[in-house]
């Protein structure tokens, strides 16, 4: 089965300091990953869709230059967080896009990171 | 390997019946299940939720059905509703990961006027 990893799993890292999160589909390519951060009552909102080999596309009110996506290859996107601040501290998860041969899409989740800013 | 499994990519009913979304987990430490409901271009929306110490939990339309010697969980909507049409996710976590998700492949549903 299909199985996307998130790297590191948990971090802790002090104020203005910048931290990479990577995401990574192990057994499928994946042309769209995308990157979702969890708020109180654990809904996912939606940060940005990363494209292989183009640049992010972010949603409203979401910082492009504090939230730096690189979608290097079909299996891996990375997300920085940079000049973190406490207020970033949350649960960061990723997910890709799988698509089978009759064209029909199907999205993995990553198991999430745990970004605490001191 | 998928530790939890979502086996149907879709659903349909008709409104003001019963859906049931079906989901199986491979993985006996889990202890807490979630489900989500996604709308196409926005995050998954946290919908209900059960511990593993419970084998029901009841919100309004929405039960969750634990039951952990199948490793198994379903959530049902009754009456189901037009607005209820989304792709649902159910999702699994122990507390030793601090909160990290396992989620399964979601099934969509559609419910018909």
């Amino acid at each position: 089965g299909a199985v996307v990893s998130q790297h590191p799993s948990r971090v802790i890292c002090k104020s203005g300091t910048s931290v990479k999160i990577e995401c990574r589909s192990l057994d499928f390519q994946a042309t769209t990953m995308f990157w979702y951060r969890q708020f109180p009552k654990q809904s996912l909102m939606l940060m940005a869709t990363s494209n292989e080999g183009s640049k992010a596309t972010y949603e409203q009110g979401v910082e492009k230059d504090k939230f730096l996506i690189n979608h290097a290859s079909l299996t891996l996107s990375t997300l920085t967080v940079t000049s973190a601040h406490p207020e970033d501290s949350s649960f960061y998860i990723c997910s890709a896009t799988r698509s089978d041969r009759r064209g029909t899409d199907t999205q993995y989740f990553g198991p999430g990171t745990r970004l605490t800013v001191l | 390997d998928q530790q939890v499994k979502q086996n149907s990519p879709s659903l349909s009913v008709q409104e003001g019946r019963i859906s049931i979304l079906n989901c199986d987990y491979t993985n006996s430490m889990f202890d807490y299940f979630l489900w989500y409901k996604k709308y196409p271009a926005e995050g998954p929306t946290f919908l209900i939720s059960i511990s593993s110490i419970k084998d029901k939990n009841e919100d309004g339309r929405f039960t969750v059905f634990l039951n952990k010697s199948a490793k198994h969980l379903s959530l049902h909507i009754v009456p189901s509703q037009p607005g209820d049409s989304a792709v649902y996710f159910c999702a699994a976590s122990w507390s030793n990961t601090g909160n990290q998700f396992y989620f399964g492949t979601g099934t969509s549903l559609t419910v018909i006027p």
